[in-house]
């Protein structure tokens, strides 16, 4: 069956460190891929997708290229903040099914 | 701006008591969606419609019932609450089966005393 598998967290950096959460999926058909992010107290925002193999999903600093010869689509970002603080999710869907697959979610923390 | 709108941000209930979680969209959206999260478990997908009047069980229905009589409401109801469903219950809807992705609500926090 589908699903994801992303880093255990906590992550922990330092303001301005570069970022990357790693995620891989497994699937049948031709998924389009998330990233989503909860701060605290919050629902979960779409951060970023992709639908095809090679797209670059980007937003916010944030960027994740949908690498289909690995199935990944790890989260990086040049230079975190601490406002970046938060659980990111990354997640699938696929043509056929019929919900989003979660991962279990990443923890960040960025120390100032 | 699009909205998924849960109507409490936190709820406090007894043990026994029939607690409703309210969603509402304002998309037009086919589709919606009752999660709870826990820490270490990430999101569970409780129950989900993809009309009015329809329903289908989630990965953990048990305990739990919804009610979907117009298009934007989508309610959760818990019978007869325990403990155990302490919890952060997220609501989200999509216009189609999840290809494009979902709008979540900011989440309830229920606990259940």
């Amino acid at each position: 069956g589908n699903s994801v598998t992303q880093m255990e967290g906590p992550v922990t950096l330092s303001e301005e460190a570069f970022l990357t959460i790693n995620c891989t999926y497994t699937a049948t058909g031709y998924p389009s891929l998330f990233w989503y992010v909860q701060y605290p107290g919050e629902g979960l925002q779409l951060l970023l997708k992709a639908t095809k193999a090679d797209d670059k999903g980007s937003n916010k600093g944030f960027e994740a290229t949908y690498r289909k010869e690995t199935t990944s689509f790890h989260l990086e970002k040049g230079s975190v903040q601490v406002s970046d603080s938060a659980v990111y999710f990354c997640a699938l869907s696929t043509n056929r099914d019929d919900k989003i697959i979660f991962g279990k979610g990443t923890r960040l923390h960025i120390l100032p | 701006d699009v909205k998924v709108t849960q109507s409490s941000r936190y709820l406090v209930k007894r043990t026994g008591e029939k607690v409703f979680l309210e969603c509402v969209q304002d998309m037009d959206h086919e589709n919606m969606f009752w999660y709870r999260q826990d820490p270490g478990l990430g999101l569970r997908l409780i129950y989900f419609s993809y009309d009015v009047k329809m329903k289908e069980k989630g990965d953990i229905p048990e305990g739990y019932s919804v009610s979907r009589e117009k298009k934007e409401r989508f309610s959760l109801i818990l019978e007869s609450a325990s403990t155990n469903q302490t919890s952060m219950y997220l609501c989200a809807s999509s216009p189609d089966r999840g290809y494009y992705g979902y709008t979540f609500g900011s989440g309830t926090r229920l606990t259940v005393v």
